[in-house]
């Protein structure tokens, strides 16, 4: 049974170059949240997409953009990069659209703003 | 809205001495409170959730939490530590609604000595 899987696992971009993440939700899921965890944080919700909508979205600035595909993975996008956009993301994936459950994450995207 | 507090940025236990890793909560409502691990350069773990019942919560690898509610805590315990145990803790409480979205505290390192 895949996990939750993203690419790529690292990478360095520079200053005003965009970027964009990818996810595939663990087999059977077809909610993804994704999270942006800083050096020495805890991960702080960006946003969920289900049924290939934006469902909620976090206080992250218009940069952030995402997308869900009819196969339920999802892109996270972030556009005109800066130093404070360097941080582990965090794809997340769950069943439903109510879910009372855990969360199962991937082991994150390490992106490094230059 | 809701919170939780970690008020311990490290815990030092010895190998086989009992471990208590504390997390405090605020929240409108019943909580949903979750327990994670990370470990270095990797995504975050499911240990243990309460969602309702006993108050005593068995999860993962041997851990389990104890809710309180008159003390508003979570505190993840584990009867005899392991150093393989030593990570970066997260507890987290699901937000009103039905998103599921989580709200992580800033997390705990734990260091288990030899």
């Amino acid at each position: 049974d895949a996990g939750v899987t993203q690419s790529p696992t690292h990478l360095i971009k520079t200053r005003g170059q965009q970027v964009t993440l990818r996810c595939s939700p663990k087999s059977g899921h077809d909610t993804v949240s994704w999270y942006q965890q800083a050096l020495g944080q805890g991960p702080q919700f960006i946003f969920q997409y289900y049924e290939e909508e934006e469902r909620q979205r976090g206080n992250f600035p218009d940069r952030f953009s995402g997308h869900q595909f009819p196969n339920y993975s999802s892109e996270l996008n972030v556009n005109a990069l800066l130093l404070g956009d360097s941080a582990l993301y965090l794809c997340a994936s769950s069943l439903g659209r109510t879910n009372t459950g855990e969360l199962f994450f991937g082991e994150g995207s390490r992106l490094t703003v230059l | 809205a809701q919170s939780v507090a970690q008020p311990e940025d490290q815990v030092n236990v010895a190998e086989g001495n009992p471990l208590t890793v504390k997390c405090t909560y605020s929240v409108s409502g019943n909580p949903y409170l979750f327990w994670y691990v990370q470990y270095p350069n990797r995504g975050l773990q499911f240990l243990l959730k309460y969602i309702t019942g006993d108050n005593l919560v068995k999860g993962s690898y041997g851990f389990e939490a104890e809710f309180n509610k008159s003390q508003t805590s979570f505190h993840l315990k584990k009867p005899s530590a392991l150093v393989s145990d030593s990570a970066l803790y997260f507890c987290a409480v699901r937000e009103s609604g039905n998103t599921g979205k989580l709200i992580f505290g800033q997390g705990t390192t734990l260091q288990v000595k030899p």
